[in-house]
Order: C-alpha cells, then sequence, then structure tokens
C-alpha cells in the first residue's frame, strides 16, 4: 500500500513571495504519477499539477513548479509570486499508473491523498 | 467543468437511520469513486466503479455500500448511519484506461452530512 505524508499542517506566507509544500510517499511502485490539488473555501477540488514519475524533469504550470525526487520519494511544490486567491487546503496524492490491457492490472486511478497543508497568503 | 453533480449537497440524519447520496455524471466516463474527507486524513477512497455494475472497496469501505446500475450514476449507501460517518463526502470520475487520460480525475461539489 501506498502512504503520502504531508508534514506541515499550516503555512503562511506574504503576498507576492514564494513558499515551498512538503510532502513525501511511500511506495514500491516504479510507475506512477503524483498530484498536487488545491482546495479553496469553496470546496471545490483542483488540479494544480501533474508529475510521472518516469519523466525527470520538474512539472511546471505557470507560478507552480515541482520538485520531484523520486530516490528520496519526496514531491515539494513551490508557489511563486503568491496570491491572495493561492489561499486553500493543498493535498499532495499518489496514484499508480494503469496498465493498459493487462487482465487485472490496471490502477482505476486511484488516489491516495497526503493530509493536506493549509496555505494563508497575507496581503 | 466536468458534468459532475452530487445530492444532496447537505444533509442531516440521525443515527441509525439509512442514508444514500448521489453522484451523477454527463461526461460519460468509465471509472467513478467515493471519498470521504476529514481533518487530519485528507481524502479517503471509499468504494470504487471501473464500470457498470463493477465495483470494488476502497480504502475505508466498512459501513458503506454502493451501486452503479447505469454509466451516470454512482450511489454510496449507509445501511445505518453512524457518527463516525459525520464527513464531507466526494464523488469523482476518470475515463478509462484504455483513453490513456484515466489520470485525470473530477470532483464533484460534495456533499456534507451529519450524523447526530
Amino acid at each position: 500500500a501506498q502512504t503520502v505524508t504531508q508534514s506541515q499542517p499550516e503555512m503562511s506566507v506574504q503576498e507576492a513571495e514564494t513558499v515551498t509544500l512538503s510532502c513525501t510517499y511511500d511506495t514500491s511502485e516504479n510507475n506512477y504519477y503524483l498530484f498536487w490539488y488545491k482546495q479553496p473555501p469553496s470546496r471545490q477540488m483542483i488540479l494544480v499539477i501533474r508529475q510521472e514519475a518516469y519523466k525527470q524533469q520538474n512539472a511546471t504550470e505557470n507560478r507552480f513548479s515541482v520538485n520531484f525526487q523520486k530516490a528520496a520519494k519526496s514531491f515539494s511544490l513551490k508557489i511563486s509570486d503568491s496570491q491572495l486567491g493561492d489561499t486553500a487546503m493543498y493535498f499532495c496524492a499518489f496514484m499508480k499508473h494503469g496498465v493498459k490491457g493487462a487482465a487485472g492490472g490496471t490502477s482505476y486511478g486511484k488516489l491516495t491523498f497526503g493530509q493536506g497543508t493549509i496555505l494563508t497568503v497575507h496581503p | 467543468d466536468a458534468g459532475i453533480t452530487q445530492s444532496p449537497r447537505h444533509k442531516v440524519t440521525e443515527t441509525g437511520t439509512p442514508v444514500t447520496l448521489r453522484c451523477h455524471q454527463t461526461e460519460n466516463h468509465r471509472y467513478m469513486y467515493w471519498y470521504r474527507q476529514d481533518p487530519g486524513h485528507g481524502l479517503r477512497l471509499i468504494h470504487y466503479s471501473y464500470g457498470v455494475k463493477d465495483t470494488d472497496k476502497g480504502e475505508v469501505s466498512d459501513g458503506y455500500s454502493v451501486s452503479r446500475s447505469k454509466t451516470e450514476d454512482f450511489l454510496l449507501t449507509l445501511e445505518s448511519a453512524t457518527s463516525s460517518q459525520t464527513s464531507v463526502y466526494f464523488c469523482a470520475i476518470s475515463d478509462s484506461a484504455w483513453s490513456g487520460r484515466y489520470y485525470e480525475q473530477y470532483f464533484g461539489p460534495g456533499t456534507r452530512l451529519t450524523v447526530t
């Protein structure tokens, strides 16, 4: 079974500054996906960024980037130029890579989440 | 936005009563999931479905059952609600592995359930 750990229950940052959220995971799988989801006060789950484990290059999406260290099983999220709208709960999540065509081999896209980090951006 | 709705959005019920939550999708996606969200635990998978009438247990399935009689609907039932099932419940959908994009999971707006 996979586990995902977010060791920072709460973080805060000033507007326009940079903040990094930490995530570690444990798995025996070699092929998998890692995700960061954002949950604002509206409660809607929003995908922020995705990383495929077989890719060495770190994923980036505008102001959001990750530092993926496969050997260390670490997957941190960096938010640059923080904005008030970034205030939210952030979840790190793990998904086994599905095996297309293999009988009984697919992961069916099941996600394992960390406990979450509440990020507050101050003006 | 993906077409996922959940009903009801809020519910208060008494211990011992049966409760059914509904997830409805208009995306014709094959996979559907039920998660619960609790403080300190993030989201945890309750049950999932990989096709009509094909369901399986997740991490925290005790006390819950599911049914999927058609592609668009996935029902979660608490046969006899307990206070420990007070939570926020999220439905999610994703396309099948054959699509090559099953990793894109879309979430519904959530249902807040309180068991008194």
